[in-house]
């Protein structure tokens, strides 16, 4: 079956700029997360998601950053006003549920470059 | 300051040698797992260990959960090309899943 997908794959844009990413999960997988990762590091926490509802966004860095599911299936970060400390990947993760023995399916990521 | 603190970062080795990979914590989880990525691809979960001492095998790979369940390893026996890549930790607290830095593991032919 379909696995993870993020669009676009890449995002080049300008500093002070507004930029959305879209996450499709697996189909019937209620638990979304969002991480980033920067060059070298492990993925750092963002956001998850149970169902339509943000259960934890307290890895959102600041008020530039929002995260939707509003059908609690296809899921939209937005960055407002973006900064080049904010260029990363941004990889995306679906679950069955959220629990601490749950396998999470990642996407590919979209890699995000802010000039 | 990251939760969790892998090494080595780095690892380049010759095919057929032994190597372990450490993920260490001053705090408690209730699992860990470990994933390994690929450049330009997502992680891949290789194991989930969610018991004090707990021993898990996948066929070269063995993985072990500190009594404390406050650290784990990755043993990989006679590595081969196909196990390069960036090997990562991930422990569940406080409902949600925190990653290690990662080791990245390079097996020379």
């Amino acid at each position: 079956g379909a696995g993870v997908s993020q669009t676009p794959s890449n995002k080049v844009t300008e500093k002070g700029k507004y930029v959305e990413l879209r996450c499709d999960p697996i189909s019937g997988h209620t638990a979304l997360y969002w991480y980033r990762q920067s060059l070298g590091q492990g993925p750092e926490f963002l956001i998850y998601f149970q169902g339509t509802g943000a259960a934890d966004d307290s890895g959102l860095p600041n008020d530039r950053f929002f995260a939707v599911r509003p059908e609690g299936s296809v899921s939209t970060l937005k960055i407002q006003r973006t900064e080049r400390g904010d260029s990363a990947v941004y990889l995306c993760a679906s679950s069955l549920t959220a629990g601490a023995a749950e396998t999470q399916y990642f996407g590919p990521g979209t890699r995000l470059l802010v000039l | 300051t990251q939760l969790l603190e892998q090494s080595p970062q780095f690892l380049s080795i010759q095919e057929g040698e032994n190597l372990t990979v450490y993920c260490n914590s001053s705090s408690v989880f209730s699992s860990l797992q470990w994933y390994r990525q690929e450049p330009g691809e997502g992680p891949v979960l290789l194991v989930t260990v969610v018991t004090g001492g707990e021993v898990k095998k996948l066929k070269r790979l063995t993985f072990q959960f500190g009594d404390a369940r406050k650290d784990s390893s990755l043993h990989i026996t006679a590595a081969q090309p196909g196990d390069t890549g960036l090997y990562l930790c991930a422990g569940w607290s406080f409902n949600k899943f925190y990653f290690g830095s990662g080791t990245k593991l390079n097996v020379k032919p």
